[in-house]
C-alpha cells in the first residue's frame, strides 16, 4: 500500500530552527509537496521537490532524497505565525496526491 | 473574494437527510477535487473532475455523488447522510495533471447527528 509518515506534533521556540521529516512509500513518484494549514483554514502550497536536493524559499527550505523515500521541511527564524500543521504529499505514478496526516507545529515564545 | 468558494461553510444535519456542498472557482482551472479531512488522517480524495464531461471516483467515493455543472462549479452530494460523514470537506482546483499545487476553498464543516 501507499504510505506517508510524518510526526504528529512538534514544539519549537520562537526564533529557532525546526525540521519536519516525511518518509514515503508510494507507487511511483512524480513529486513531493509541502502545504501549510492553519487551524480551521484551508491548506496552502509551500514547496515542491521532484529532484534530489534542497529547494530554498525564504525562511522555508525543502529537501528530497528519492532513493531514501525521504523529505524534510526546514523552517528558520521561527515566528509565532508559523504555528500550523504542515502536510506532506506525494504524487504517485497515476498523478494522484497521497497525503500524510500532517505535523502540528507549536511555537513557544 | 476568494478564488475558490464553498457553501455552506458550516452545516448541521440529521441522519438520512440529503445534503449538498457547493464549490465555485474563478481561477479558470479545468481540474476540480473534493476532499474530506478527519483529525489524525490525511486528506482523502472523494471525487475529482478533469473537465465538465470527465468525473472520476477517488479513494472514498461510497456514499457521495458529484455534479460538474460548469467549468467553474463542482458540487458534492450526500444522498443520505450518516454520522461517520461528519468531517471537514474541501474543494480544490489545479491547473494541470502533473501539478500538485492545489488551490483550496475555505472548507465546509459538516456535522451529521
Amino acid at each position: 500500500g501507499q504510505n506517508i509518515d510524518q510526526p504528529t506534533e512538534m514544539t519549537a521556540t520562537e526564533g529557532a530552527i525546526v525540521q519536519i521529516n516525511c518518509t514515503y512509500q508510494t507507487s511511483g513518484f512524480n513529486g513531493l509537496f509541502w502545504y501549510q494549514q492553519h487551524a480551521g483554514e484551508a491548506p496552502t502550497f509551500l514547496s515542491y521537490n521532484v529532484l534530489d536536493g534542497l529547494e530554498e524559499k525564504g525562511r522555508f527550505s525543502s529537501f528530497l532524497s528519492r532513493s531514501k523515500g525521504y523529505s524534510y521541511l526546514l523552517l528558520k527564524e521561527l515566528q509565532m505565525k508559523d504555528s500550523a500543521s504542515y502536510l506532506c504529499a506525494v504524487m504517485d505514478s497515476n498523478y494522484q496526491l497521497i497525503w500524510g496526516a500532517g505535523t502540528k507545529l507549536i511555537i513557544k515564545p | 473574494d476568494a478564488d475558490v468558494t464553498q457553501t455552506p461553510r458550516n452545516r448541521i444535519t440529521k441522519t438520512g437527510k440529503r445534503i449538498m456542498l457547493e464549490c465555485s472557482q474563478t481561477k479558470g482551472h479545468d481540474r476540480m477535487y473534493w476532499y474530506r479531512q478527519d483529525p489524525g488522517l490525511g486528506l482523502q480524495l472523494i471525487y475529482y473532475s478533469f473537465d465538465v464531461k470527465d468525473i472520476n471516483k477517488g479513494e472514498i467515493s461510497d456514499g457521495y455523488s458529484v455534479s460538474r455543472q460548469a467549468q467553474a462549479k463542482f458540487s458534492l452530494s450526500l444522498e443520505s447522510a450518516i454520522p461517520n460523514q461528519t468531517a471537514l470537506y474541501f474543494c480544490a482546483t489545479s491547473e494541470g495533471r502533473d501539478t500538485g499545487e492545489l488551490f483550496f476553498g475555505e472548507g465546509s464543516r459538516l456535522t451529521v447527528l
